[in-house]
């Protein structure tokens, strides 16, 4: 099947400061892609909806200017969690529709700890 | 936008026996209905979907069925073993989303 990759697997960060997340599609294009925060032991909860070339399109509650993302490629999208707080920590992970199939495939996940 | 419930939440079940995970959807645009299964710390892993063309879909020991009048669908394992305990979510999508249920986390006791 299709292959997402995301990086960083963890990633650690100081309050304050920045993270950037990356989602690739390695083997097909994605125009658009989806990001989920999981908490733990509970479901996928949709953050934003990333489509190529236009603004991504936030679900309520997530604050767009903390949760920046970008779609500047049919193979990228990128998720900057800005102005890191204890409490962004959580699972962070991206998915890809292979529109041949309406198939959604997900990246490794982001476990984001912020000190 | 969609809402997606899943029940029950857990599921504890002996091996050999059937498990049945139902999910309701609002979204009467919504064609397309996967489910993961998640094993802790990893990423979601589609184990069957369901279009809103069809009615039934069966692969192995796993089925789907859909009401699309009463925006209802479920997931039946049978013959359920250890490998299948892990947490699975159900899924809707409409035009440009992906909407998934709260999870049900199924136990198979050996």
């Amino acid at each position: 099947g299709a292959v997402v990759s995301q990086h960083p697997s963890w990633v650690i960060c100081k309050s304050g400061t920045s993270v950037k997340i990356e989602c690739r599609s390695l083997d097909f294009q994605a125009t658009t892609m989806f990001w989920y925060r999981q908490f733990p032991k509970q479901s996928l909860m949709l953050m934003a909806t990333s489509n190529e070339g236009s603004k991504a399109t936030y679900e309520q509650g997530v604050e767009k200017d903390k949760f920046l993302i970008n779609h500047a490629s049919l193979t990228l999208s990128t998720l900057t969690v800005t102005s890191a707080h204890p409490e962004d920590s959580s699972f962070y992970i991206c998915s890809a529709f292979d529109r041949g199939n309406t198939e959604a495939f997900f990246g490794q996940g982001t476990r984001l700890t912020v000190v | 936008g969609e809402n997606v419930e899943q029940h029950p939440s857990t599921l504890s079940v002996q091996e050999g026996d059937s498990a049945v995970i139902k999910c309701t959807y609002s979204d009467s645009a919504s064609n397309y209905f996967p489910w993961y299964k998640q094993e802790l710390g990893k990423r979601p892993q589609l184990i069957i979907d369901i279009r809103s063309n069809v009615g039934e879909k069966k692969d192995q020991r796993i089925a789907v069925t859909l009401n699309k009048t009463a925006k209802h669908f479920s997931l039946h394992i049978t013959e359920t073993q250890p490998e299948d305990s892990a947490v699975y979510f159900c899924a809707a999508t409409g035009a440009n989303n992906l909407f998934f249920g709260t999870g049900t986390r199924l136990t198979v006791i050996p």
